[in-house]
Formats: C-alpha cells, structure tokens, sequence
C-alpha cells in the first residue's frame, strides 16, 4: 500500500551545517507529498509540499524536491539553526482527505 | 482563531479507569483527525471525520477505543477502560477538506499516562 520512508535517526549537527533527511514514497500514482516539523511540546505544522512531479516546496530556508524517478521527497538546509531542533515528518496524500506520516526524524542544533 | 484545541493537556489515571479526550477544531474546517505518536510506532492514525461523519476507523486498536464528533466543533475519543500500553501522546488535527488542499493543523496534544 501507500506509504513513506524516511531516514531514521536523530541527526546531530552543527549552527550552519549542511541538512539532508532522506523521504522515500510508495504509490500507485503520483500523490502529493509533504514535510511536517514538530518543535518540542507542540503538535505537528505544515513545513512545505508538493502536488506534483519536478515541483519544489520551500519555506524557513528548507526545501524538497518531488522526485518521481527515484520516488523521494528529501529534505534539505543549506544552513542550519538551533532553532531548527525539532522532529521532522515526511507525509503523503492518501485516499482522498487523509495523509501518512513518516516514523520522523529528530533534528539536534548544536551551537 | 485559536486554532485546535485540545483537553486536557495531561492525564494521568489508573489502568481501568475511563478516559475521555476532547478536541474543538477550528471553526469552518469539515475534516477532523485523531492520531497517536510512540516513540516505538511514531504517528499512527486512529480516525478521522468528514462533515462529522466518521470516514475511516481502521486504526482504532480495539473496542475499547471510540470516537465521537456530535458537532462541527467538538469530537471526543474514549478509552474504556484503559491500559498501561495506551500512555501515549494523542493528537487532534483538523483541515478544510477538498482536493487540493491537505493542510492539517494540529493541536498541542494530549499527553496520556496510564499506571
């Protein structure tokens, strides 16, 4: 069935350091796609999406790309913060109103 | 708007008790989702609601878990009666449904501690 993978971790990096985390789709078709980020004690937020192949999503200095032809939606900063500290969802469109999120990926700013 | 709200924040009972989480969306969204997150099965989704009416229920674990949207602006999900394995952190998220336009924004959470 439908159903993403995403890089697991946590992932430690340095103020500036290059991001990337890994987002694999599985699909019949070509399903919208999308990153959420948790920040500690809060519920999920949107970060950015994409509905269709070769389209960029980009917000705060992230972006994703949606690949078909290695199905992937990854992440990536060029330069992080330690405000960046948070868990990160990969998500996909499924059926016709509902997402399914990745097992997330713990991000850690250090200064 | 105050966005999703959610009751209460935390919860702490006894394996047996009833438990009862509530949730108000925000006003004028039709679609309402409940979600539970482990640190050992992530994000799961339990259930969720279109027009109020509930859509897909697949991922309710058992019969002692149920889910209610009476209205558009409240729904509750009841635990009855409750296990050590529920503790978990319980999420309500709503969104305008509609092609196009998959945008969830969830509330702050539930955090459920069963003894």
């Amino acid at each position: 069935g439908d159903s993403v993978t995403q890089m697991e971790g946590p992932v430690t990096l340095s103020e500036e350091a290059f991001l990337t985390i890994n987002c694999t789709y599985t699909a019949t078709g070509y399903p919208s796609l999308f990153w959420y980020v948790q920040y500690p004690g809060e519920g999920l937020q949107l970060l950015l999406k994409a509905t269709k192949a070769d389209d960029k999503g980009s917000n705060k200095g992230f972006e994703a790309t949606y690949r078909k032809e290695t199905t992937s939606f990854h992440l990536e900063k060029g330069s992080v913060q330690v405000s960046d500290s948070a868990v990160y969802f990969c998500a996909q469109k499924t059926g016709a109103n509902n997402l399914f999120f990745g097992t997330g990926t713990r991000l850690t700013v250090i200064p | 708007d105050a966005g999703v709200i959610q009751s209460p924040r935390h919860e702490v009972t006894e394996m047996g008790q009833e438990v009862t989480l509530r949730c108000k969306p925000i006003s004028g969204h039709n679609s309402l989702f409940w979600y539970r997150q482990t640190m050992m099965r992530g994000l799961e989704l339990l259930i969720y609601f279109n027009n109020n009416v509930p859509i897909d229920d697949s991922g309710m674990p058992e019969d002692r878990f149920s889910a209610k949207m009476p209205n558009a602006s409240f729904s509750t999900l009841k635990i009855q009666p409750s296990e050590p394995r529920d503790s978990a952190v319980y999420f309500c998220a709503s969104s305008l449904g509609g092609a196009g336009n998959e945008k969830l924004f969830f509330g702050s959470g539930t955090q459920l501690s069963v003894l």
